[in-house]
């Protein structure tokens, strides 16, 4: 069975532009996670969809960051205009939510590199 | 709130040599769930174990072996005859009951297996 699919795996670009990563779930899954991890801050949350509708966008860092999920196979994190601030390993992660908290399956993340 | 402590920065053993990570959390919830995840130096997050809060039996999976105290708010991992490709990043991580699934990371101990 194929995991959750990030595209692209490497991305450099220049302070400014806009970025966007994306995330395709495991098939069957109903929750979607981003997080964000950098030699600073670790792994944090960033936003949670569950049934495509966001349901925890907190740790969205500033206006600058935004998500969507306009079905159930395919999300995206866009980041307008990006800074170098920016530069970390972006996970996007997929589960089946139900009352026992399954785990979480993370794809291989996205290294983005803001220059 | 919830938080996730990894003290062990770094381990460094000889290959065969027993080795255990320790896992400290916080968290106001009676029902929550505890995780250990690998992240190998190719970067993918790779799920090892989930663990509930009503549930304390310890758990072994071939080397590896899991002890979970919720008297001292411990999960602690332990490696046994470890072997150079057990070397990663080893994340714990928390969610809590009801539903919301959102996952927070200790730190993550850095382990080394030297031949």
């Amino acid at each position: 069975d194929a995991g959750v699919i990030q595209s692209p795996r490497h991305e450099v670009t220049e302070m400014g532009q806009e970025v966007t990563l994306r995330c395709k779930p495991i098939s069957g899954h109903n929750s979607l996670f981003w997080y964000r991890q950098t030699m600073m801050r670790g792994l944090e949350l960033l936003i949670y969809f569950n049934n495509n509708v966001p349901i925890d966008d907190s740790g969205m860092p500033e206006d600058r960051f935004s998500a969507k999920m306009p079905n159930a196979s395919f999300s995206t994190l866009k980041i307008q205009p990006s800074e170098p601030r920016d530069s970390a390993v972006y996970f996007c992660a997929s589960t089946f939510r139900s009352g026992t908290n399954q785990p979480q399956h993370f794809g291989d993340g996205t290294r983005l590199s803001i220059l | 709130a919830q938080k996730v402590t990894q003290a062990q920065t770094e381990i460094s053993v000889v290959e065969k040599e027993d080795v255990t990570l320790d896992c400290v959390y916080e968290t106001r919830d009676t029902t929550y769930y505890l995780f250990w995840y690998k992240q190998p130096p190719s970067g993918e997050l790779v799920f090892l174990i989930r663990r509930n809060s009503f549930d304390e039996q310890n758990e072994i999976s071939g080397r590896y072996s899991w002890n979970f105290q919720k008297s001292t708010s411990s999960f602690n991992f332990t490696i046994t005859a470890s072997q150079v490709v057990d070397s990663a990043v080893y994340f714990c991580a928390l969610s809590e009951g009801g539903g919301a699934q959102k996952l927070v990371f200790g730190q993550g101990t850095r382990l080394t297996i030297n031949p």
